[in-house]
């Protein structure tokens, strides 16, 4: 059964960081692209970061390039987001999620919440 | 890549057909998605290409559309089609949202 269990969310001031992961278990991590996709509750999905197989290639949101910085380890089936000079408005539940072929995320974590606030 | 979704909000009887659209900015070919999310639950794949049914999923959802204009249309509405529906462009970073549209009950 393919699991994502994100961890690392909290509160935290403005200006401040947190680094979030995401466990992987029931497929071969390293066969997938993974993502990163919050969503403030009652509003809309806003998609993050996203990073291929082999840490190649990676993408980020306008809204959090030069902060935050995705990456992954497929040894332990774990993927991460280091999240610096963290806003107000990056509030949210933050979710992981594979990437298949097609680029669709077929599966998602239930999130991990993060609050940012003085 | 700016995805817009019309309407934002639909409403509907159980029965109806209901096409939701989603035009992309710029040309994105047919790497388009779309998801159905239910209130305190994870988004669900529907549709991807564009226009492939993801696995599992009913056969009265189809897509629709390439290029700049998409459709998601739900042949015959049932009880737990009532959700809120996302497209999702899938070319190249960033993977952007449309803002949503909630499906409604009548």
């Amino acid at each position: 059964e393919v699991q994502l269990v994100e961890s690392g969310g909290g509160v935290v001031r403005p200006g401040g960081s947190l680094r979030l992961s995401c466990a992987a278990s029931g497929f071969t991590f390293d066969d997938y692209a993974m993502s990163w996709v919050r969503q403030v509750p009652g509003k809309g999905l806003e998609w993050v970061s996203g990073i291929n197989w082999n840490s190649g290639t990676t993408g980020y949101a306008d809204s959090v390039r030069g902060r935050f910085t995705i990456s992954r380890d497929n040894a332990k089936n774990s993927l991460f987001l280091q999240m610096n000079s963290l806003r107000a408005e990056d509030t949210a539940l933050y979710h992981c999620a594979r990437d298949v072929g097609s680029g669709i995320k077929d599966f998602w974590g239930q999130g991990t919440l993060v609050t940012v606030s003085s | 890549i700016q995805l817009t979704q019309s309407p934002s909000l639909l409403s509907a009887s159980v029965g109806d057909r209901v096409s939701i659209t989603c035009r992309a900015s710029q040309d994105i070919s047919s790497y388009l998605a779309w998801y159905q999310q239910k209130p305190g639950k994870a988004p669900k794949p529907l549709i991807y290409a564009a226009s492939t049914l993801q696995s599992g999923v009913p056969s009265r959802f189809s897509g629709s559309g390439s290029g700049t204009e998409f459709t998601l249309t739900i042949s015959s509405l049932q009880p737990e089609d009532f959700a809120t529906y996302y497209c999702q462009h899938l070319n190249s970073y960033p993977h952007s949202f449309g803002q949503g549209t909630k499906l409604e009950i009548k």
